[in-house]
């Protein structure tokens, strides 16, 4: 079955240093991809998707880019801030497919 | 801004005691979801719906029940609560070929 595999947390960074959060698929066909953020004591909001491959989704300061070849779609920021602390979520959907698949969600501890 | 709203946001309540979770969006998305997000963070589906009298359980198995009366209303409910059931629940919504829209999640607690 479909599925997606998150690099363990916590990721711990200084601020204004490079983030990449490692993020791997496996499902039928083209699937859409996602990246979700969950602030503590909220839910999850959309941070950038992907459609299609070779598609770069950006949003924040964040971009992932969709790489059919090798199945991944890996979040990356240039210089992370404080406020970025938070639980990130890689996910997918299939197309005609109604439910998401999550990771397990990676934890970022951004220290001043 | 999503208009997808959860109550309540926090929730302890006594073993045995019946509870209804509520989910309500506004801006007509015919499918809707419940994820029950342990404290690992890991997100289970428990129920969906793709439209009015539309339910089906997800892929972790759950003792709640859900509705859908209304496009908006999306309610769970425990018909008797136990300490396993202490979890953070989320609600989402979306429509075909866009992305899920997530409410801030009700914490419950059972003691």
């Amino acid at each position: 079955g479909d599925s997606v595999t998150q690099m363990e947390g916590p990721v711990t960074l200084s601020e204004e240093a490079f983030l990449t959060i490692n993020c791997t698929y496996t499902a039928t066909g083209y699937p859409s991809l996602f990246w979700y953020v969950q602030y503590p004591g909220e839910g999850l909001q959309l941070l950038l998707k992907a459609t299609k491959a070779d598609d770069k989704g950006s949003n924040k300061g964040f971009e992932a880019t969709y790489r059919k070849e090798t199945t991944s779609f890996h979040l990356e920021k240039g210089s992370v801030q404080v406020s970025d602390s938070a639980v990130y979520f890689c996910a997918l959907r299939r197309t005609g497919f109604q439910k998401l698949v999550f990771g397990t969600g990676t934890r970022l501890l951004v220290s001043p | 801004e999503a208009d997808i709203y959860q109550t309540p946001r926090y929730l302890v309540i006594g073993t045995g005691k019946k509870i209804t979770l509520e989910c309500s969006q506004t801006m007509g998305h015919d499918k809707m979801y419940w994820y029950q997000q342990d404290p690992g963070m890991e997100l289970h589906l428990i129920h969906y719906s793709y439209g009015v009298n539309s339910t089906e359980k997800g892929d972790l198995s759950s003792e709640s029940t859900v509705s859908r009366i209304r496009t908006e209303h999306f309610p769970l409910t425990l018909e008797s609560a136990r300490p396993s059931h202490t979890s953070q629940y989320l609600c989402a919504s979306r429509l075909e070929g866009s992305e899920a829209f997530f409410g801030q999640g009700t914490r419950l607690t059972v003691v």
